[in-house]
């Protein structure tokens, strides 16, 4: 079965501090995802990747960086953790097609609870 | 501008009963929809993906329809039961080469004895 697991679960963080939320992909995927969710919105697109040593940005990247050094592993960094990026950070990875259909659905991590104080 | 809306935001319904949840989108092009079921404190699993005009799909006592030209889904579920307590998503995909996808806030649904 199709395993995506998010490190820490949840964490505290200070502002101005640095935070590093780990994703680890057992599905031999190649596109990962970094998504944050809100409360009373929807998961918003921060960063993903669709190979090994390369990231793109999502729809939100600013205050955040992306790490791929592996297929498996997917890295998010605060790098100056701030009040406003409290949220729930969620890790996906799915297949693609190049015709651009997804052609599975994503798989996504339990989650990892950011408070920011 | 959101470009998914769901509705309601929230249901209460009695363990048994029926009830259907909305979606409707703006996203262009649509190229499929699909439901994803969140527990709490859990991560999103896929219930049923719809990709052409009027689909109809079905998965045990979730079935949902979509309308490509009114830009509407419905997820109905039948004889609810307590685990299906959770907030339930929509999400509609472009297509595009980037594959994005746009998610609705969701539907969160309580079920009680």
């Amino acid at each position: 079965e199709a395993a995506v697991t998010q490190s820490p679960r949840s964490k505290v963080a200070v502002t101005g501090g640095k935070v590093t939320l780990s994703c680890h992909q057992t599905n031999n995927h190649d596109y990962m995802y970094w998504y944050r969710q809100d409360t009373g919105h929807g998961l918003r697109l921060i960063h993903y990747s669709y190979v090994a040593d390369s990231t793109e940005k999502g729809d939100i990247p600013d205050g955040y960086k992306a790490s791929r050094p592996s297929q498996e592993n997917f890295s998010l960094i605060l790098e100056l953790a701030s009040l406003s990026q409290t949220a729930v950070y969620f890790c996906a990875s799915s297949d693609w097609d190049w015709g651009g259909a997804m052609k599975d659905t994503q798989y996504f991590g339990p989650g990892t609870r950011l408070l920011v104080l | 501008k959101t470009q998914v809306e769901q509705s309601p935001q929230s249901l209460v319904v009695r363990q048994g009963e029926n009830c259907v949840l909305q979606c409707n989108y703006s996203v262009t092009p649509d190229n499929h929809l699909r439901w994803f079921k969140q527990d709490t404190g859990k991560g999103l699993v896929s219930l049923t993906v719809l990709v052409h005009e009027n689909d109809k799909t079905s998965n045990g006592r979730y079935s949902a329809t979509l309308d490509k030209d009114a830009k509407h889904s419905t997820l109905h579920i039948t004889a609810t039961l307590l685990d299906d307590t959770a907030t339930y998503i929509c999400v509609v995909g472009r297509g595009s080469a980037l594959g994005r996808l746009h998610f609705g806030a969701g539907t969160q649904l309580i079920v009680i004895p």
